[in-house]
């Protein structure tokens, strides 16, 4: 499975809208792009995922670019419940194991 | 209420003694698996099972053992042989082990004292 590169911490003013950058440069063509998040000693939670359109539900957007080499998630109106790390994991159709490969994520500070 | 349970949430225990951790789901999901989590790491796969009475190793499987004998239940058995035990624990569940989503349970933490 393709690496990501995140930046480790970001802030977001209670309200506004969060973009979290991801960058996986060395994707493949089968490879689907994943957010999760954790809350602190919490179990991850998933928010979206997406191959290469656009997806949105009702927790956030994903942007995949056309290249599909970067995506942001976008968390229209953040929360204080909304203070997480964020992580961005690229899988294959399938790999043994179905395993998820978390990095080291985004930790996300949502001040009042 | 649908979902998957971990059980406890914190659990101690005594260098040299092997501990059980609870995973239950009610989802009816086929696949199952076990992650370690240390502080500010990221998750590492310990075991999984695509079905009942089948399981694999992941990437950090010595020093643990699982069984898979009911669908809705997937227990880790953490042993004296695991080094380094004390981490975070997370059970997770997918409907099938190919593409499909992972969810997770809320985790136990494990202390070795």
């Amino acid at each position: 499975d393709a690496k990501t590169t995140q930046p480790p911490s970001m802030d977001c003013a209670e309200g506004r809208a969060a973009n979290l950058p991801c960058n996986h440069s060395t994707i493949s063509g089968n490879e689907y792009v994943y957010w999760y998040r954790q809350i602190h000693s919490q179990g991850p939670q998933y928010i979206i995922h997406g191959l290469k359109n656009n997806e949105t539900n009702e927790m956030a957007s994903l942007i995949i670019t056309e290249d599909r080499k970067s995506s942001t998630l976008i968390l229209p109106h953040a929360t204080l419940r909304d203070t997480a790390v964020y992580y961005c994991i690229v899988r294959a159709t399938y790999n043994a194991g179905n395993m998820l490969t978390f990095g080291g994520g985004t930790r996300l500070m949502v001040k009042p | 209420d649908g979902g998957i349970t971990q059980s406890p949430k914190y659990l101690f225990r005594k260098e040299g003694q092997n501990v059980t951790l609870s995973c239950e789901q009610n989802l009816n999901h086929d696949a199952m698996y076990w992650y370690r989590q240390d502080p500010g790491q990221g998750l590492r796969l310990i075991y999984y099972s695509q079905i009942v009475n089948d399981f694999q190793k992941g990437d950090i499987a010595e020093g643990y053992s699982v069984s898979r004998e009911k669908k809705e239940s997937f227990p880790l058995t953490v042993t004296s042989a695991q080094k380094n035990p004390t981490a975070f624990y997370l059970c997770a569940s997918s409907i099938s082990p190919r593409t499909d989503t992972q969810y997770f349970g809320p985790g136990t933490r494990l202390t070795v004292l």
